[in-house]
């Protein structure tokens, strides 16, 4: 029940083109969603979050979509540029209780955006 | 400038050996994190800690051990239990209460 499965493993995108990754969920406790990217060699960073109170939020290229009836949540990245080209992770994390903090990751997407 | 610094960058490790991987953080954070990365399974963690003199295992701390002594300080040791260590180790903090966590660049462990 603590699991979140993503999707795709990898994935391949012109130079301008959208890439769309998913996310899904089983534990309806869950109130926080974030999104973090990660470069060869260096730790995952923060990219944008979303909370179940909404249903989409965007900053700059990139959107998280969020369907809670569904349990599903998903990242666009608009107009995606070679330097996008990286590993995203999607999380999510029940901000309440004492297991407030705890992320737990999906697998994992590599994502290649060509020139 | 504010950070979480890991080191060493690169360690190695020989068979029935105990390693300690480092954490530091000067971002005045309350909770760290360890996590384990392996290909195409994402981050799993292994200790946390909300406060000083304080830790509780996460979903993999079979064959790890940690300290927290210091509010900046939070040192991962893998032990010779730890049948499959290669993996890259990454340290996160974060406020209490807070879900934002702010990583590392990690530390990649090899057995020689």
């Amino acid at each position: 029940q603590q699991q979140v499965k993503q999707s795709p493993q990898s994935l391949i995108v012109q130079k301008g083109g959208i890439s769309i990754i998913n996310c899904a969920y089983e534990n309806t406790a869950f109130d926080y969603f974030p999104w973090y990217q990660q470069f060869p060699g260096k730790g995952p960073a923060l990219l944008i979050a979303i909370r179940p109170d909404v249903s989409e939020k965007k900053e700059g290229r990139f959107t998280i979509s969020f369907n809670k009836s569904a349990k599903q949540f998903s990242l666009h990245i608009m107009d995606s540029q070679p330097g996008d080209s990286a590993t995203y992770f999607c999380a999510a994390s029940n901000a309440g209780g004492t297991s407030y903090g705890k992320l737990t990751f999906g697998q994992g997407t590599i994502l290649t955006v060509h020139p | 400038d504010g950070g979480i610094t890991q080191s060493p960058k690169y360690l190695f490790r020989k068979e029935g050996q105990n390693v300690t991987l480092s954490c530091e953080q000067n971002l005045n954070h309350d909770a760290m994190y360890w996590y384990r990365q392996d290909p195409g399974q994402g981050l799993r963690l292994i200790y946390y800690s909300q406060i000083v003199n304080d830790f509780q295992k996460g979903d993999i701390a079979e064959g790890y051990s940690v300290s927290r002594e210091k509010k900046e300080s939070f040192p991962l040791t893998v032990t010779s239990a730890q049948k499959n260590p290669t993996a890259f180790y990454l340290c996160a903090s974060s406020f209490q209460g807070s879900t934002a966590q702010h990583f590392g660049d990690g530390t990649r462990l090899s057995i020689l």
